[in-house]
């Protein structure tokens, strides 16, 4: 069961330009992490939000929570090379924890 | 400050085997828990510990699949009469674990497991 899907699979964009990913579930999530992980190595903490409505700034990344806390999205400006990664949103429901189908982004210099 | 460790990170084994991977959590967390990942995909959750109890174990594989955090401290993933469709790479996180924490995990580097 996929209970967090993710959108786009795939990005690839230029220095500079701005994206958004989203990720979506009909179930309600007491909060909701974002990983972004490199090949090879273990996913690593970007932020938490735990708010229907919560907007976090992390430098040039904006993640907000739903209202009804069943999504969220992550928006990087001005992209960086050092930007490129898979980029994965986790939830919890009791004891099962759930991470999103990833999306792999790839930014060009 | 020593983050989660995995040990060891790459693991080549026949079909058939069996194979153990350990994990050292962050020490003053609680909780630990057990992830695979395939290429190109999202980890997936297998089981999970606070301490020593193992309160979610239903997501494991199969029944060749076992899990162990005997101290609470340490854990071990075992994997019987190891498949080809084993190959992943198995995460290991920890956390807090304390109420009012929000299972902010964090990740070991991985096992790379390959059945031949």
């Amino acid at each position: 069961t996929q209970l967090l899907e993710q959108s786009p699979q795939f990005l690839s964009i230029q220095e500079g330009e701005n994206l958004t990913v989203y990720c979506n579930s009909s179930s309600v999530f007491s909060s909701l992490q974002w990983y972004r992980q490199e090949p090879g190595e273990g996913p690593v903490l970007l932020v938490t939000v735990v708010t229907g409505g919560e907007v976090k700034k992390l430098k040039r990344l904006t993640f907000q929570f739903g209202d009804a806390r069943k999504d969220s999205s992550l928006h990087i400006t001005a992209a960086q090379p050092g930007d490129t990664g898979l980029y994965l949103c986790a939830g919890s429901t009791g004891n099962q924890f759930y991470f999103g189908t990833g999306t792999s982004l790839t930014v060009i210099p | 400050d020593t983050g989660v460790s995995q040990n060891p990170r790459h693991k080549i084994t026949k079909r058939g085997q069996n194979v153990t991977f350990r994990c050292d959590p962050i020490s003053e967390h609680n909780r630990l828990y057990w992830y695979r990942q395939t290429l190109g995909q999202g980890p997936e959750f297998l089981t999970y510990f606070q301490n020593e109890a193992q309160l979610e174990k239903s997501r494991l594989l199969s029944d060749r699949f076992s899990a162990e955090r005997p101290k609470g401290s340490f854990s071990t993933l075992e994997i019987q009469r190891t498949e080809q469709g084993d190959s992943a790479m198995y995460l290991c996180a920890s956390s807090l674990g304390l109420a009012g924490s929000y299972n902010e995990q964090f990740f070991g580097p991985g096992t790379r497991l390959t059945v031949l």
